[in-house]
């Protein structure tokens, strides 16, 4: 069965330093993969996606990037944090469960910068 | 621009009672709809996903309807309880973004005991 991973599941950083989440999927291949993320009180915000080894789309211009180096590896990168990077990071994939194109999630990251 | 609306935000109710929770859609043209389930501080579960081409869709004591000419989603839950406590979420796979889902901001649901 496909197994989505995520680390580290918490993660406190002060402003300024630079930020790495990674997310790996396992029992598939060449899966379409998501970043989200959710503050609080809000909904799931779309960050990026990709469709294939070093293919990134990015849906809100912001403080982050992503980056996919192998086809079950997404990474999402910060330089320099900002207070509102604050919130739960998601990770998701693209696949086959009841019927197609199901999406299914990460466990997350809470990550709260100081 | 196309958008998922839930209502209410909000929902308590006792146990045992059945309830209806809805999402609303502001274009018809969509692949599917999927609902998920989220634990406080926890990753999204997929609950049901219904295709373009399907009315409904069940497992156990949910029941998903989708009425793409109405822009409308519910989801019925029989029998409710304290377990089911949670935020439920609905996301649209719309037709012209395909590779893409917008999700709703969820209805938070308490069922007391």
């Amino acid at each position: 069965s496909q197994t989505i991973h995520q680390w580290p599941a918490t993660l406190v950083q002060p402003v300024g330093s630079p930020l790495s989440l990674e997310c790996t999927v396992e029992g598939t291949s060449n899966p379409n993969l998501y970043w989200y993320r959710q503050a609080a009180g809000r909904g799931l915000q779309l960050l990026f996606y990709s469709v294939g080894i070093g293919q990134i789309s990015s849906e809100v211009p912001q403080n982050l990037s992503a980056s996919r180096p192998q086809d079950r590896q997404f990474i999402l990168s910060s330089k320099k944090l900002l207070l509102s990077d604050s919130g739960f990071y998601l990770c998701a994939w693209w696949g086959w469960r009841e019927g197609p194109d199901e999406q299914f999630f990460g466990p997350g990251t809470r990550l709260t910068v100081l | 621009k196309q958008e998922v609306t839930q209502i209410p935000a909000a929902l308590s109710v006792p146990e045992g009672e059945n309830l209806v929770l809805n999402c609303s859609f502001t274009d018809s043209a969509i692949y599917n709809l999927q609902w998920f389930r989220q634990d406080p501080g926890k990753g999204l579960t997929s609950l049901l996903l219904i295709q373009s081409s399907q009315r409904e869709q069940t497992s156990g004591r949910l029941n998903a309807s989708l009425d793409k000419s109405s822009g409308r989603s519910t989801l019925y839950i029989a029998a409710s309880q304290p377990g089911d406590s949670a935020t439920y979420l609905c996301a649209v796979r719309f037709s012209g973004g395909y590779q893409k889902v917008t999700f709703g901001t969820g209805t938070k649901l308490q069922v007391i005991p």
